[in-house]
């Protein structure tokens, strides 16, 4: 079986500040790797995701995350956030079905 | 750009009452999903659905739970008889083919009295 850590529930930052959400998984089989975002009364959103190949990952909005195998972790970043990125962000995982496991979530604010 | 669409955005009923929550995929997708998230807690996966059948389900989705697509177009969750327990924000996903990008509904808010 499958789990997802994420252990910040709040990460609470400046504007044009760098960010990263913490996100570790336990699985003892290969797995793919997903962020999504859920921005206000919306549905969650893929950021990006890691299936094979580099370990390093760009999505949208200027959103990256590292594969780490030996930490399993797949850590998000951001190296400067804009006020619009204030939202809930959720780890989750996969293997070898489809159906995704979340983390908790991590809600982060930007503030002015 | 296709989205995921679910009615009604919110849902109140009274216990024991039957609900459907229903959903309308993006149109050339052949996998379906219900996921729910209760207040502060994780979102969690229900069930699975491909070719017109369940293709996997969690311990959560037990028999007061069922699925369906009756029209080629629409894919529902029906709740027999809803439990205070089962108050939660229900999200609908769909996806091209296993292991590709799942896109989600906004949810129905299911609240329970």
């Amino acid at each position: 079986a499958q789990s997802v850590t994420q252990l910040d529930s709040q990460v609470p930052v400046f504007e044009e500040a760098p960010v990263e959400l913490r996100c570790n998984y336990s699985s003892s089989v290969s797995v793919y790797l997903f962020w999504y975002v859920q921005y206000p009364n919306q549905g969650l959103q893929l950021l990006l995701k890691y299936l094979s190949g580099s370990t390093l990952v760009k999505g949208i909005n200027g959103f990256e995350a590292e594969f780490n195998k030996s930490q399993t972790s797949f850590h998000l970043r951001k190296p400067s956030v804009h006020i619009s990125d204030t939202a809930e962000y959720f780890c989750a995982v996969s293997a070898t079905t489809d159906k995704l496991i979340f983390g908790t979530g991590t809600r982060l604010q930007v503030f002015p | 750009e296709p989205e995921v669409t679910q009615t009604p955005s919110h849902q109140v009923t009274q216990m024991g009452q039957e609900v459907i929550l229903r959903c309308v995929p993006i149109s050339n997708h052949l996998y379906f999903y219900w996921y729910r998230q209760i207040l502060g807690q994780k979102v969690e996966f229900l069930v699975s659905f491909y070719n017109n059948e369940i293709s996997e389900k969690s311990e959560i989705f037990d028999d007061q739970f069922s699925v369906e697509r009756p029209d080629g177009s629409n894919f529902t969750l029906k709740i027999r008889s809803t439990k205070l327990e089962d108050s939660a924000m229900y999200f609908c996903a769909s996806s091209l083919g296993l292991n590709n990008e799942q896109f989600f509904g906004p949810g129905t808010r299911l609240t329970v009295l």
